[in-house]
C-alpha cells in the first residue's frame, strides 16, 4: 500500500501569503490518480485538485497543484481568510485510495 | 442537482451491525465508481470501499471481510451494510462519486456511527 506523508502539519500564514503544502508517496504514483482536498469543520471534504493540477469546478485559480512521481505540491498563491481549512492529498492504484493525514492551514 | 444523502448512523454496541444508505440523486448510481470514505473524530479521511460501475467490489483491510458494499439502481442508492462492529470503526461516515477513478468529486455530508456499549 502506497502511504502518503503531508508536510507541515500546520501552516499559519497572513492573508495575501503565499502556501505551500507538500505529499510525499512511499512509491512513484502516477499523475492521473493524485488529488488534493479541502475541509472545512463539521464539512464534507471538497475536491480542489485532480491528476494531480487539473482545478475541479468552482475552485479559485489561486490554488494550484503540481508534482509527479513521490513529490506533490499544492499551492496557495494569494491566502485569503476563507482558506483556513485541513488539505488532504489522496492517491489511486490497485483498487485502493489512500489519503495522507493533512496538514492544518492557519489564517493569522 | 448532483447530491449525495447518507442515512442509517447511530448508536450500535460492539459486535453489532448497521446499514448505512446513501441516497443520489442528478446521475445514476450504477454509472460511475462509488465509494465510502470514513473520519474517525478529530481524525484524518480513511478510504473504506469501493463499487465499480461494472459491479466489482474493494474494501481496505480493517473492514473486509466484516463490511460489504452494494447498490441497488432501482433506488439509486449505495449501501453499506457494517457487520461484527468494533469500538475502532466509529466515525462519520461518507459516500462519495468517483471522477472518474481516482478523485471524489462529489461528497455527501456523512452520517455518525459510534460504536459503544
Amino acid at each position: 500500500e502506497i502511504v502518503l506523508t503531508q508536510s507541515p502539519a500546520t501552516l499559519s500564514l497572513s492573508p495575501g501569503e503565499r502556501a505551500t503544502l507538500s505529499c510525499g508517496a512511499s512509491q512513484s504514483v502516477s499523475s492521473s490518480y493524485l488529488a488534493w482536498y479541502q475541509q472545512k469543520p463539521g464539512l464534507a471534504p471538497r475536491l480542489l485538485i485532480y491528476d494531480a493540477s487539473s482545478r475541479a469546478t468552482g475552485i479559485p485559480d489561486r490554488f494550484s497543484g503540481s508534482g509527479s512521481g513521490t513529490d506533490f505540491t499544492l499551492t496557495i498563491s494569494r491566502l485569503e481568510p476563507e482558506d483556513s481549512a485541513v488539505y488532504y492529498c489522496q492517491q489511486y492504484g490497485s483498487s485502493r485510495w489512500t489519503f495522507g493525514q493533512g496538514t492544518k492551514v492557519e489564517i493569522k | 442537482e448532483v447530491q449525495l444523502v447518507e442515512s442509517g448512523g447511530g448508536l450500535v454496541q460492539p459486535g453489532g451491525s448497521l446499514r448505512l444508505s446513501c441516497a443520489v440523486s442528478g446521475f445514476t448510481v450504477g454509472s460511475t465508481y462509488m465509494s465510502w470514505v470514513r473520519q474517525a473524530p478529530g481524525k484524518g479521511l480513511e478510504w473504506v470501499s469501493v463499487i465499480y460501475s461494472g459491479g466489482s467490489t474493494f474494501y481496505a483491510d480493517a473492514v473486509k471481510g466484516r463490511f460489504t458494499i452494494s447498490r441497488d439502481t432501482s433506488q439509486n442508492t449505495l449501501f453499506l451494510q457494517m457487520n461484527s462492529l468494533r469500538a475502532e470503526d466509529t466515525a462519520f461516515y461518507y459516500c462519495a462519486r468517483h471522477k472518474p477513478k481516482a478523485a471524489l468529486d462529489i461528497w455527501g455530508q456523512g452520517t455518525m456511527v459510534t460504536v459503544s456499549s
